[in-house]
């Protein structure tokens, strides 16, 4: 079974903090995602990544960064957190071309006060 | 920029009855589209996918793809409480999905 986990489902964080939030997927996938998701904006891509060590900018890039040293595993990181970052973080992972259904985890509720 | 529109709603039908969600893309270079389904306070998971021109059936859900006219729709049909939900339309871009904003469906029993 198809299976897209993330760290923590709900984080409650300080502004200027350096915030981790982690993904792993036991799908043995290729591509994996970052998106978030507010109200009436839908979901928006912030990074991919492609291959391990490889990453793309998504649409939101800005102040976010995001690492992948393991295939299965994609970590999304905000340097120093700000209010504006309150969201639904989203992580998704698909196969190569031909198999490029995004499986989501549960998703992070992360918090800026 | 590449866009997929969909109509925010909410979509309200009776219990029994077709409901009908609707979606448009901008990029012609699309070639295959997806629905997932996203209660509330979850994440969005895949209902069905669809590559070619013309209809696919999965159960109670039928989607609908129109490349010429760049429209994608899903059907269901038997429409349940269960199914009330928010419904994201999404269309493949190279390694990426686009997605819309979601449509909100509200089945009343």
């Amino acid at each position: 079974d198809v299976k897209v986990t993330q760290s923590s489902r709900y984080l409650v964080k300080r502004t200027g903090e350096k915030v981790f939030l982690e993904c792993v997927q036991d799908m043995d996938h290729e591509n994996m995602f970052w998106y978030r998701q507010d109200p009436g904006l839908g979901l928006r891509l912030i990074y991919f990544s492609y291959d391990v060590k490889m990453k793309e900018k998504g649409d939101i890039p800005e102040g976010y960064s995001v690492s992948r040293e393991k295939k299965e595993r994609f970590s999304l990181i905000l340097e120093s957190a700000s209010t504006n970052q309150t969201s639904m973080y989203l992580c998704a992972s698909s196969g190569v071309q031909g198999q490029e259904t995004q499986y989501f985890g549960p998703g992070t509720r992360l918090l800026v006060l | 920029q590449k866009e997929v529109e969909q109509n925010s709603g909410p979509l309200s039908v009776p219990e029994g009855a077709i409901a009908s969600l609707n979606c448009t893309y901008s990029d012609r270079g699309s070639q295959s589209f997806f629905w997932y389904r996203q209660y509330s306070g979850k994440s969005p998971e895949l209902i069905m996918f669809i590559y070619s021109n013309g209809d696919k059936e999965d159960g109670r859900f039928t989607a609908q793809l129109n490349k010429a006219s760049q429209y994608v729709s899903l059907l269901i049909r038997d429409s349940q409480p269960s199914d009330s939900a928010t419904y994201l339309c999404a269309g493949r871009h190279g390694n990426k999905l686009v997605f819309g904003a979601g449509t909100i469906l509200r089945v009343k029993s």
